[in-house]
């Protein structure tokens, strides 16, 4: 069975404060993705990743960005958490190409 | 661009009754369809795709969607609901590249 998991599943973190979430999947997939997800806007793709050290914007990069450095670890990082940036942050991963994408169980995010 | 339209934000049903989540889809090319059900709190599961071939697509949990090209639908359906079905479930589309589009959502009820 594909595992995506994901390093917490709540955070409570201030205004200004740098947070990392972290998301790990051992089916060597190619592709990795962070999206937020919001009531009645659905899952929206911040960004995603094709290949190690590669990302490509999604449809709502603005006060993110990502690294990944190791083919089985993709990273969200929020350079200044901002209250706005409360959501759900729901990570996936594929292989190459469009077919299914396996998710993580989400990290609720709280920013006060 | 790509888009999904989920038309309904809740679809009400009665136990043992048959129900149908619409959806409808806007993608250059040709289309890969997914549905997704999330239950509280946790992430998305995989219930079923259309690729190719026959338009009546079964997946997990008794649950089969009908592709429609002429209509651009993917209506996901099941014969007889079940209590346990209450979840949330979205739409999502491809064309050619890794990037799904998701639509907004629809809660269904399943009630005794």
């Amino acid at each position: 069975d594909v595992k995506v998991t994901q390093s917490s599943r709540y955070l409570v973190k201030r205004t200004g404060e740098k947070v990392f979430l972290e998301c790990v999947q051992d089916m060597d997939h190619e592709n990795m993705f962070w999206y937020r997800q919001d009531p009645g806007l659905g899952l929206r793709l911040i960004y995603f990743s094709y290949d190690v050290k590669m990302k490509e914007k999604g449809d709502i990069p603005e006060g993110y960005s990502v690294s990944r450095e190791k083919k089985e670890r993709f990273s969200l990082i929020l350079e200044s958490a901002s209250t706005n940036q409360t959501s759900m942050y729901l990570c996936a991963s594929n292989k190459q190409g469009p077919g299914t994408q396996y998710f993580g169980p989400g990290t609720r995010l709280l920013v006060l | 661009a790509q888009s999904v339209a989920q038309p309904e934000d809740q679809v009400n049903v009665a136990e043992g009754n048959p129900l149908t989540v619409k959806c409808t889809y806007s993608v250059s090319g040709n289309p890969y369809l997914f549905w997704y059900v999330q239950y509280p709190n946790r992430g998305l599961q995989f219930l079923l795709k259309y690729i190719t071939g026959d338009n009546l697509v079964k997946g997990s949990y008794g649950f089969e969607a009908e592709f429609n090209k002429s209509q651009t639908s993917f209506h996901l359906k099941k014969p007889s609901a079940l209590v346990s079905d209450s979840a949330l479930y979205f739409c999502a589309v491809a064309g050619t590249a890794s990037k799904l589009t998701f639509g907004t959502g629809t809660r269904l009820q399943v009630t005794l």
